[in-house]
């Protein structure tokens, strides 16, 4: 079974600066993909980037990137420009089959509580 | 907006009653899963639901069920509900079995006292 960990329960960063938060997966397959996600106050989990294991670039959407080490088994997110609205929960999460027939489920980590300071 | 609704959207229920939640997907979603996330913990999968059957499970007895429908809204039922039971219930549609294109709901928190 895949295991996501996310050893920083809150982080804090200043406005405009830049924040890695970290995670790191454990899994026995060649084949696997990581996900982060946004949780607001809302409840509401919201997409921000994927990283397939084969891909071979880091993954980058906007202000967010994945600072992916395979060997290390990490893919650490990493947000620049932190804005006052980034404040919020960040899971990292890895898909895992469910089935045989290529249903998948993510198991997610424990998340990292992120503040931003003005 | 991920246009993936879900009601209600707080609930407080006593041990031992029965609950429903509700979930109403993105058109077009024929896939639905749902999670139970506690209190300072990532979520956890529940099941699976895929062109109204249901298509995987996780760790979780049986007084937890789920139904989907025709138009591929979903329910969950939890029976003889416990304290543990407290927690955000998040849906998530997509429209294959697949994760890429998986859009989540605002969850239901649920309160058993």
């Amino acid at each position: 079974a895949q295991k996501i960990t996310q050893t920083q329960p809150g982080m804090f960063v200043q406005e405009k600066e830049a924040v890695t938060l970290d995670c790191t997966y454990d899994t026995s397959d060649q084949s696997y993909g990581l996900f982060w996600y946004k949780q607001p106050s809302s409840g509401e989990m919201i997409f921000l980037i994927y990283q397939g294991s084969y891909d071979e670039q880091n993954a980058t959407e906007g202000r967010y990137s994945l600072n992916f080490q395979k060997a290390r088994k990490s893919a650490n997110l990493v947000i620049s420009a932190s804005q006052l609205g980034d404040s919020a929960m960040y899971f990292c999460a890895m898909r895992e089959a469910i089935s045989q027939g290529g249903s998948e489920k993510l198991v997610f980590g424990k998340g990292t509580k992120l503040t931003v300071n003005p | 907006e991920t246009g993936v609704t879900q009601s209600p959207t707080h609930l407080i229920k006593t041990r031992g009653q029965q609950v429903t939640l509700r979930c109403s997907s993105q058109s077009g979603h024929n896939t639905v899963s749902w999670y139970q996330q506690a209190l300072g913990q990532g979520p956890q999968f529940i099941f699976q639901y895929y062109r109204e059957e249901e298509n995987g499970r996780g760790n979780f007895p049986p007084r937890f069920s789920g139904l989907q429908f025709p138009n591929y809204s979903s329910e969950l039922n939890v029976n003889a509900l416990e304290l543990d039971d407290s927690a955000l219930y998040l849906c998530a549609s997509s429209l294959s079995e697949g994760l890429l294109e998986q859009y989540f709901g605002p969850g239901t928190r649920l309160t058993v006292t």
